[in-house]
């Protein structure tokens, strides 16, 4: 069981637009910055949101990260088949103190 | 080019140690924290600890206290995570990953992972 929930799975056309979202409490998200990766199979993670909203350089600004309180959301818009990945959100939780993850969401691209 | 070169797939038998490396390259360990992550195969990402970039202190997951130990070479640049005590559900590829981000701690993203190791524990 994760600290973050996530989706196990989302889905839309491509072109569309995606949200998946990644809710905490407020020892976690509630109070420190959240991250989001993205990960193909068989593949190391790749960093697309730092900072609740910020793209590392090279991330292309179809990826939008966003925070409200205790929850996280990651937008993808303009859909493509080579976005269909896991994606998982992660931050830190400062009464663990300790790194924490949510359980991935597999994104499918119909 | 920054990039982290993590030791090779290792097989270890139930009760045995392994230690992971982790070589830095196009920049030094004391800038910046780093974190280690393991992936069970087919499941999540699951975060195992970080060593501070200064004074190499350490801080590790509460499930793996007592079993895990991370420490640094600053003369090679080089980090080390070793877990003890091995059994099957430590079966997983093991990252090496540089903090980066909005937090002094270096408890904000990741952004330079290294290639990943596997470590398979069967008797």
């Amino acid at each position: 069981q994760s600290v973050l929930t996530q989706p196990p799975s989302v889905s839309a056309a491509p072109g569309q637009k995606v949200t998946i979202s990644c809710s905490g409490s407020s020892s976690n998200i509630g109070s420190s910055f959240v991250s989001w990766y993205q990960q193909f199979p068989g593949t190391v993670p790749k960093l697309l949101i730092y900072g609740n909203d910020k793209r590392p350089s090279g991330i292309p600004d179809r990826f939008s990260g966003s925070k409200s309180d205790t929850a996280a959301t990651l937008g993808i818009t303009g859909l493509q088949p080579g976005d269909e990945a896991d994606y998982y959100c992660g931050t830190w939780d400062n009464s663990l103190s300790a790194g924490v993850f949510g359980g991935g969401t597999k994104l499918t691209v119909l | 080019q920054v990039q982290l070169v993590q030791s090779g797939a290792e097989v270890k038998e139930p009760g045995a140690s392994v230690t992971v490396s982790c070589k830095a390259f196009g920049y030094t360990l004391t800038t910046h924290y780093m974190h280690w992550v393991r992936q069970a195969p087919g499941q999540g990402l699951e975060w195992m600890g970080i060593i501070s970039p200064g004074a190499g202190s350490t801080n590790t997951a509460r499930k793996l206290q007592g079993r895990v130990s991370l420490t640094r070479d600053t003369s090679t640049n080089t980090v080390y995570m070793q877990l003890s005590s091995l059994r099957s559900e430590d079966t997983a590829t093991y990252y090496c990953a540089r903090a980066f981000g909005s937090d002094i701690h270096g408890r904000d993203g990741s952004d330079i992972w290294g290639q990943g190791t596997m470590v398979a524990v069967s008797s």
